[in-house]
This record gives structure tokens, C-alpha cells and sequence, in this order.
């Protein structure tokens, strides 16, 4: 069965600092991956989406995350913090690829303070 | 842009009513889904929904639950008899087939 693992439940970066956020998934069949941000009291926003092709994939908001198969992973990055990032980060799989019932991790909520 | 509408915003019910939760997907879309999140909580799948019926659901959609597509444009979850445990935020999500799957905003539910 599919499972995302998410490190770290929280993350705190300096604003303009590196984020870095960490997934990694189990998958038994070739996997869609995705990433979303909720803002407070909002739903699920899209980010960015891995399903074949280039493992760099590019998001909104200047993020982007790499699909890297031998490591099971596909961490989350933006180079350059801002305060609007402030927002808890949900890493998904989608079970037995296309957008079928997506398996979420337990998220990892970004602070960036100044 | 096209996007996924749910009602009510937030609904706050007593133990053991009857609750139902609407949504209206993007319109040439075919499959439909609810999720469920507990406050502070994960994200978790319910169930899909294909050519007016289920295809698929979770073991926490259990006979207390049901969904349907009354006229071809809502998508409605419903909740038998409400425990205090179903508190949590629901979303519903459309796909065309292909492209995007689009979330709604979700729909608060408070069991008192």
C-alpha cells in the first residue's frame, strides 16, 4: 500500500533563508506525487506535481521538488523564504497513479519569521 | 478560473443529527471525491465516485455516510447520524480525467 512520510511536523526558517521540506513515499506501482499548501482556515492549493517525465518539477510561488527514485523521496524546496510562505505543506501520492484516491502525509507546517 | 464549491462554510450540529454537505465540481468533470480532515490531523480519502456510483472507499466511510449526484451538478456527502468524532473539515474534489484534480474549500463541521 501506498504511505508518505513527512519529516518534521514543523519547520522555522529565517525569511530569505533555504526551505526545505522532506516527503518520501512508499509505492508499490510508478507514482503520481504531489505537493500542496493550506493556508489558514483555506483548502488545498496545488504546488506542484510529479507524474512522468523530468524529476525536477517547478511549482507556483517559485517551489519546486525532485522526484528521485532511488531515495523513494521528493522533497520540497524554494531557495529564497518569504514571510507569505507561512503555511502548512501536504505531500501526497496518489495510489496506483493518475489522481485516484491521494494518500497525504501528515504535513509540515513552515514558519518563516523575519 | 474554474473551481470547486462547497456549502456550508461551517456547520455546527448536535450528536445524532442528520448532516449533508454540498458541493458543485467544475462542470465538465467526471470524477468526484471527499476527503475528511481532523483538526490537526492528516488529510484522509473517503470515497470516489464514477459514473453515479462509488468506486471506490475507505474503511472509515462506513454505512453512516453516503453520496450521491441528485441532479448532475451537486455531489452531496451525508452523514446519518452525527458523532462527535465526525468534527473535522471535509473537501470535496473534482477531475476531469485528465489535467487537475481541484479541491474546494472545504466545509467545517462541528459535532456538539
Amino acid at each position: 500500500a501506498q504511505s508518505v512520510t513527512q519529516l518534521g511536523s514543523h519547520v522555522s526558517v529565517s525569511e530569505g533563508a533555504l526551505v526545505l521540506l522532506r516527503c518520501n513515499y512508499s509505492s508499490s506501482v510508478p507514482p503520481y506525487l504531489f505537493w500542496y499548501v493550506q493556508y489558514p482556515n483555506q483548502g488545498l492549493q496545488l504546488l506542484l506535481k510529479y507524474t512522468t517525465g523530468a524529476t525536477l518539477v517547478k511549482g507556483i510561488n517559485g517551489f519546486e521538488a525532485e522526484f528521485k527514485k532511488s531515495e523513494t523521496s521528493f522533497h520540497l524546496t524554494k531557495p529564497s523564504a518569504h514571510m507569505s510562505d507561512a503555511a502548512e505543506y501536504f505531500c501526497a501520492v496518489s495510489e496506483g497513479g493518475g489522481y485516484n484516491k491521494l494518500i497525504f502525509g501528515a504535513g509540515t507546517r513552515l514558519a518563516v519569521h523575519p | 478560473e474554474p473551481e470547486v464549491t462547497q456549502t456550508p462554510s461551517h456547520q455546527v450540529t448536535q450528536m445524532g443529527q442528520e448532516v449533508i454537505l454540498r458541493c458543485v465540481p467544475i462542470s465538465n468533470h467526471l470524477y468526484f471525491y471527499w476527503y475528511r480532515q481532523i483538526l490537526g490531523q492528516k488529510v484522509e480519502f473517503l470515497v470516489s465516485f464514477y459514473n453515479n456510483e462509488i468506486s471506490e472507499k475507505s474503511e472509515i466511510f462506513d454505512d453512516q455516510f453516503s453520496v450521491e449526484r441528485p441532479d448532475g451538478s451537486n455531489f452531496t456527502l451525508k452523514i446519518r447520524s452525527t458523532k462527535l468524532e465526525d468534527s473535522a473539515m471535509y473537501f470535496c474534489a473534482s477531475y476531469r480525467g485528465s489535467g487537475e484534480l481541484f479541491f474546494g474549500e472545504g466545509s467545517r463541521l462541528t459535532v456538539l
